[in-house]
């Protein structure tokens, strides 16, 4: 399995800019979890959806974020209008096991966005 | 609610040495999964080792371990034969249950950990 993909790597953008991030879980995960990672803050889940529904969204910093899950192979995590303080490394991670078995508790992180706003 | 705590922000050890980390944790359940994550320079996140709170048996994945002690809600993680790629910020982190439907990871602060060569 290629694990978690997510796209861009980097990305550099001017404040008030639309900002899409997107996150390609492992094949056969039903749970995924948007993150993002600054100095100040250090990790904080934004958003989590099971079997492609948002479960807890109360980290979500304000109406400027929304994500969606479409189907299972696919989110998207978007920010407009963007600002520098979302300036941050985002992590998409993914857990759950299709037939139930073994460590279906255990998340596994794609490699990151880092985000920059000017 | 759970909290994990990481109290040593810092770690310096020598290379080929022995350093434990430390990691307590807060909950009212018997039941649940504890977690070490390592984040090198490179940001990416990856899972160290893993402990199922119903085992007894200490979990171990090659130099690293873990000491469990569930009464104190201790879970350190021991690194042997620190080597210059262990540098990187730790984390450990606490999950509900099987029997809890919440997916939700809680991670602690992190502890950076420097290997002196």
């Amino acid at each position: 399995d290629a694990g978690v993909i997510q796209s861009p790597r980097h990305e550099v953008t001017e404040m008030g800019q639309e900002v899409t991030l997107r996150c390609k879980p492992i094949s056969g995960h039903n749970s995924l979890f948007w993150y993002r990672q600054t100095m100040m803050r250090g990790l904080e889940l934004l958003i989590y959806f099971n079997n492609n529904v948002p479960i807890d969204d109360s980290g979500m910093p304000e109406d400027r974020f929304s994500a969606k899950m479409p189907n299972a192979s696919f989110s998207t995590l978007k920010i407009q209008p963007s600002e520098p303080r979302d300036s941050a490394v985002y992590f998409c991670a993914s857990s759950g096991t299709p037939l139930g078995g073994r460590d279906r508790e255990t998340q596994y992180f794609g490699p990151g966005t880092r985000l920059l706003v000017l | 609610a759970q909290t994990v705590t990481q109290s040593q922000p810092e770690m310096s050890v020598q290379e080929a040495e022995t350093v434990t980390l430390s990691c307590t944790y807060d909950t009212s359940e018997s039941d649940y999964y504890l977690f070490w994550y390592k984040q090198p320079p490179s940001r990416q996140m990856i899972l160290v080792i893993r402990q199922e709170a119903y085992k007894q048996q200490n979990a171990t994945e090659n130099r690293f371990s873990v000491n469990f002690q569930k009464a104190a809600k201790s879970f350190s993680l021991k690194i042997s034969d620190s080597q210059l790629g262990d540098a990187a910020m730790y984390f450990c982190a606490y999950r509900r249950g099987p029997m809890n439907r919440d997916d939700k990871i809680i991670f602690g602060k992190g502890t950076r950990l420097h290997i002196l060569p």
